[in-house]
């Protein structure tokens, strides 16, 4: 069973910094490309970034380019998102979640339960 | 950034009765190579992770119950609910997937008339 559990969500001041875990089992972890989503209240999805199982490539949404890197130690079967000079357009519930396909560009079929990063004072 | 606009933003509709939602995208997800539309729809339910409905614009997922259905090709696209079911309440979102960055739509938020 394909299971993906997100862990590191927490209160922290803006301007902090903070970084979540993503802990997969049930499938072969480095075959597969992993993007993190994120949720602010009231709103709607918003992709944020994927990695490719070998690492070889990255992309970011705008939004988060030069502030989130994504990583991943598949030796460990976890993927990894930290967050830099965060704000409070950053206070969300943010998932993890497996491509369906062995390519960045494909639907997410897997998702995390999530992890909720509130960012204030 | 290819932008994928839903509406409604939100429909109510009797149970039984049928559901229909739209999503638009700013330019063709539609790949002739393979003859495929890279959009995907997903269920969002409060407090649950999104999960994955139709990906390939029509082709249902394992386990999605039959009267969910997409359709549609190019920019255009439908999500049906043939027959409303009260557990079907919930936000729909399509999702392009023909080039990075991934990006949803706004969502609709479908409820009990």
């Amino acid at each position: 069973e394909v299971q993906l559990l997100e862990s590191g969500g927490d209160l922290v001041p803006p301007g902090g910094s903070l970084r979540l875990s993503c802990a997969a089992s049930g499938f072969t972890f480095a075959a597969y490309p992993m993007s993190w989503v994120r949720q602010a209240p009231g709103k709607g999805l918003e992709w944020l970034s994927v990695i490719s199982g070998s690492y070889n490539k990255i992309h970011y949404a705008e939004s988060v380019k030069g502030r989130f890197t994504v990583s991943r130690d598949n030796s460990r079967n976890t993927l990894y998102l930290q967050m830099n000079a965060l704000g409070a357009a950053d206070t969300a519930v943010y998932y993890c979640a497996r491509a369906s396909l062995f390519l960045s560009e494909a639907p997410l079929d897997f998702w995390g339960q999530g992890t909720l990063v509130t960012v204030s004072s | 950034d290819i932008v994928m606009t839903q509406s409604p933003d939100s429909l109510a509709v009797s149970l039984g009765e049928r559901a229909t939602f739209n999503c638009k995208s700013g330019q063709s997800v539609f790949f002739p190579s393979n003859n495929k539309n890279y959009v995907a729809w997903y269920q969002k339910k409060p407090g649950q992770p999104p999960k994955l409905l139709i990906s390939w614009a029509s082709i249902r997922e394992s386990g999605v119950p039959d009267r969910f259905s997409g359709s549609g090709s190019g920019t255009d696209f439908t999500l049906t609910i043939s027959s409303l079911q009260a557990e079907d309440v919930a936000v729909y979102y399509c999702q392009q997937y023909y080039t990075l960055p991934l990006t949803f739509g706004g969502g609709t938020k479908v409820e009990i008339k």
